[in-house]
Parts: C-alpha cells; sequence; structure tokens
C-alpha cells in the first residue's frame, strides 16, 4: 500500500524555524515527484513546495520563497521541509503528496496524499 | 498567473440527485493540466479525476470530469451520502506550479 507519514508539526514563535519529515513506503520512492500542499484553518488548499524525483529541481509559491527548503534523501525514501522566518500566516496542516506519474520531473497531479502534519505560529 | 473559480460556494443536494460543479480558469488550460480532489470533513484531500477526464484508482464511475479551454465540470451522476465533501479543482502551471480552485462544498438535504 502506497503511504505517506508527515511529522514535525509543533507550536512555534514568530520567527522561530521548523522541519518537518515525510516518510513514504509502498512505492518506488525515487521515481516519483513530491509535493507539499498546506491548508490554513478553514481555508482551502495552497501548493507550497516540489521537488523533482531526482532531487536536482525545487520549486516553491512565491508566499514561502526564501523562507521554506525542500530535500529528499532517496536513500531513506523521506522528504523534508525546513521552514524558517515563520509568520502567523503560515500556521496551517501540512501535507506531503506524491505526484501522479512515474520518472516525470514534476507530475501534473498529486495522486496520494498523506493526513498532514499541524503547524501552528504564534506568541 | 491563471486564476480558477468554482462555482457553486455550496451546492445541497438530496440523495441520488446529479451534482454539477464548475470550475473556470482566467485563461484558456489545456485539459491535460486539470484535476479535481475530494475532501472529506476531517480528512486529507484525495484524488478523482486527473488529465481532465480520467478517473484515479478506486474511484467510483459515477464521477466524471470533463471540459475544455476555461471551462471545466465534474459531475457527480448519483449522489451519495458519503459524497458530502468540498471538491477542489487544480490547475498544473509555470508559476506556481499548483493553483487551486477555491473549492465547492456539496451538502446532503
Amino acid at each position: 500500500e502506497v503511504q505517506l507519514l508527515e511529522s514535525g508539526g509543533d507550536l512555534v514563535q514568530p520567527g522561530g524555524s521548523l522541519r518537518l519529515s515525510c516518510a513514504a513506503s509502498g512505492f518506488t520512492f525515487n521515481n516519483f515527484a513530491i509535493h507539499w500542499v498546506r491548508q490554513a484553518p478553514g481555508k482551502g488548499l495552497e501548493w507550497v513546495s516540489g521537488i523533482s524525483y531526482s532531487g536536482s529541481s525545487t520549486y516553491y509559491a512565491d508566499s514561502v520563497k526564501g523562507r521554506f527548503t525542500i530535500s529528499r534523501d532517496n536513500s531513506r525514501n523521506t522528504l523534508s521541509l525546513h521552514l524558517s522566518s515563520l509568520r502567523a500566516e503560515d500556521t496551517a496542516i501540512y501535507y506531503c503528496a506524491k505526484g501522479g506519474e512515474e520518472l516525470q520531473f514534476l507530475s501534473l497531479y498529486m495522486d496520494v496524499w498523506g493526513k498532514g502534519t499541524t503547524v501552528t505560529v504564534s506568541s | 498567473e491563471i486564476v480558477l473559480t468554482q462555482s457553486p460556494g455550496t451546492l445541497s443536494l438530496s440523495p441520488g440527485e446529479r451534482a454539477t460543479l464548475s470550475c473556470r480558469a482566467s485563461a484558456s488550460v489545456s485539459s491535460r493540466y486539470i484535476a479535481w480532489y475530494q475532501q472529506r470533513p476531517g480528512q486529507a484531500p484525495r484524488l478523482l479525476i486527473y488529465a481532465g477526464a480520467n478517473r484515479a484508482t478506486g474511484i467510483p464511475d459515477r464521477f466524471s470530469g470533463s471540459g475544455s479551454g476555461t471551462d471545466f465540470t465534474l459531475t457527480i451522476s448519483r449522489l451519495e451520502p458519503e459524497d458530502v465533501a468540498v471538491y477542489y479543482c487544480q490547475k498544473y502551471g509555470s508559476s506556481p506550479i499548483f493553483t487551486f480552485g477555491p473549492g465547492t462544498k456539496v451538502d446532503i438535504k
């Protein structure tokens, strides 16, 4: 069974940092792009960041560019998102989601999602 | 940047009725780049439709996607109680990579 399991969410003060992780299983991890998508309380979905299947290319939403860093370890089937200079508006559930197309640079859609991890930015 | 608009905001129907959800793009988009997701209360999103009209694995055939250009539609042919959810359309693009619509909430009367 294809699974994604996020961890690392926490309560953090404005300006602080956090590292989220996503553990993957049930598929050939290094053949698929992976993305982070977030959802603020009571709001819709916002794509945050994506990384190509090889890890050679990374992409960010303008709202997080320069503050968040995505990376992957294909030997450990894990994805990470380092969040820094956190703001109240970064408060959200963060989902990791698998690209739907094998060996496609970023994929056109996301076919499997984790249950999410909650980040709260507040003093 | 192409913006997605979804209508209606909320749809309240009886079981067995047909639900038609609209997703409109501010400029023409290839249907290859359109996907639909279902998010039930308290759950993560789930892929329903990709490339405009292809059902994802395990999705019942009462769900169908169609459209071209700027207008795309998700149809639920016979609404069931477990279809209560928010439905999002999504577009693949260059910057940002993915854009989501604001969602349509489907309720059962």
